[in-house]
């Protein structure tokens, strides 16, 4: 059964802080692996997609890495700005199109 | 081009009655999922619908929750009777076709609060 884990929990920055967000996942036979952004009281949005075949996906200050054999991917988050504080979650996809989504890193970028 | 849209955004019941959350989702996707998520917690899949056909409902608790697509366009979620562990927000997503290497759409989901 895939189990997806974020680390950390929680993560406060001051404002300017490049910034790493982990996520493990047990089973490496996935499919895509996703990165969304959830503020409070609103929907998933997608950041960055990543298919099973590539390594790392970039767009502005956010840059995604894979590996799958090691079950990892990492969200790096460039120059963080108040604007970026959210709840970030990490979803595998199988084949069947099934998303299984880690607990979230809730991020808090101090002005 | 519209977004996954659900309603009611916000619903206060009490144990033991009934509830019912509607999806429309990106036109034209064929994929529709429903999806709980729990305060402090990731969305758990509860029903995946391909066309107006069930891909998978292995999580969906059918003694209290039922899922139809009847024509394979919007979706009803419907939870009888409700328990106070139901409260959460319901999330409707889809994508274009099963298997899709695009992006999951999400809509802005049904926050229910059981007392």
């Amino acid at each position: 059964k895939q189990e997806v884990t974020q680390i950390p929990a929680a993560l406060s920055v001051p404002e300017g802080e490049n910034l790493v967000l982990n996520c493990s996942f047990t089973d490496s036979a996935i499919y895509n692996l996703q990165w969304f952004r959830q503020d409070p009281g609103k929907g998933l949005t997608s950041l960055l997609l990543i298919q099973s075949s590539q390594r790392e996906q970039t767009s502005g200050r956010l840059n995604a890495s894979l590996d799958k054999s090691s079950g990892r991917s990492t969200l790096y988050i460039a120059a963080s700005q108040p604007g970026d504080s959210a709840t970030y979650l990490c979803a595998v996809s199988d084949q069947g199109g099934k998303l299984i989504f880690g607990q979230g890193t809730e991020l808090s970028v101090k002005p | 081009e519209a977004g996954v849209a659900q309603s009611p955004r916000y619903k206060i019941i009490e144990k033991r009655q009934s509830v019912a959350f509607w999806c429309n989702p990106i036109s034209g996707h064929a994929t529709l999922y429903w999806y709980q998520q729990i305060l402090g917690q990731g969305p758990k899949l509860l029903i995946q619908f391909q066309n107006n056909g069930v891909v998978d409902d292995s999580q969906l608790p059918k003694d209290r929750f039922s899922a139809e697509r009847l024509k394979g366009v919007d979706s009803t979620l419907k939870i009888q009777p409700a328990k106070l562990e139901d409260s959460a927000v319901y999330l409707c997503a889809s994508i274009p076709e099963l298997r899709d290497t695009g992006e999951l759409f999400f809509g802005e989901g049904s926050r229910l609060t059981v007392l």
